[in-house]
């Protein structure tokens, strides 16, 4: 089955102590993507990345950090975790980059920051 | 930078009314795809738009694209139950920005 996925689902910690959200897609996929989903606010694009070892910022890169080691795979880090990162977090995918191409988006990801 | 409003915030109708949602930009936008979201569910893409004036058709579902490219909208014909959520517009090639998002009610 055609999917991303992400893990942990739901995930409390505390301050400073560094965590990190996998996303995998398992569709060979170019394009992978961070967004977080704030009430009154929507979703607004963290980081993404073109391929193997390119990634760029979005709108919201502050204390997040991405790599992509492998096309299946676009981890997102939290080096020092602070209360405004609590968020629902979604990893997506699609095919290219470009504007014919839908985003297939994984389960989402609940982080509460204490 | 490149900001796309979406109103209404919220609509409840009664099953079997119509519900419209409008995203509108200052810029001339590239295209717009359309996602659906359930409560507690993720985004799911439905349509996409590309040309200056498009309109295309799912069902009970008309998606239109502004003649400026500046405009879009999501109009749903006799909504059901299961049109209940949030529906979001999205532009972009690489770098996205999503509509705030309309949260559609359908009361039985």
């Amino acid at each position: 089955e055609a999917q991303v996925t992400q893990n942990p689902r739901y995930l409390i910690t505390v301050t400073g102590k560094k965590l990190t959200v996998t996303c995998s897609q398992n569709m060979n996929h170019e394009y992978m993507s961070w967004y977080r989903q704030d009430p009154g606010l929507g979703l607004r694009q963290i980081y993404y990345s073109m391929n193997v070892e390119v990634t760029d910022k979005g709108d919201v890169p502050e204390g997040y950090k991405v790599s992509r080691k492998e096309k299946r795979n676009f981890p997102l880090i939290l080096e020092s975790p602070s209360p405004n990162q609590t968020s629902l977090y979604f990893c997506a995918s699609s095919l290219g980059a470009g504007r014919t191409y839908e985003q297939y988006f994984g389960p989402g990801t609940r982080l509460t920051v204490t | 930078g490149q900001q796309v409003m979406q109103i209404p915030q919220y609509q409840h109708v009664q099953e079997g009314e119509d519900f419209t949602t409008y995203c509108n930009s200052s810029t001339t936008l590239s295209n717009i795809q359309w996602y659906k979201q359930r409560p507690g569910g993720h985004p799911v893409f439905l349509i996409q738009l590309v040309k200056s004036g498009e309109v295309k058709k799912q069902k009970r579902l008309t998606f239109q694209f502004g003649e400026a490219k500046k405009n879009s909208s999501l109009h749903i014909t006799a909504t059901q139950t299961t049109d209940v959520g949030t529906y979001f517009c999205l532009s972009g090639t690489y770098k996205y920005i999503f509509g705030t998002g309309t949260r559609l009610k359908v009361l039985a």
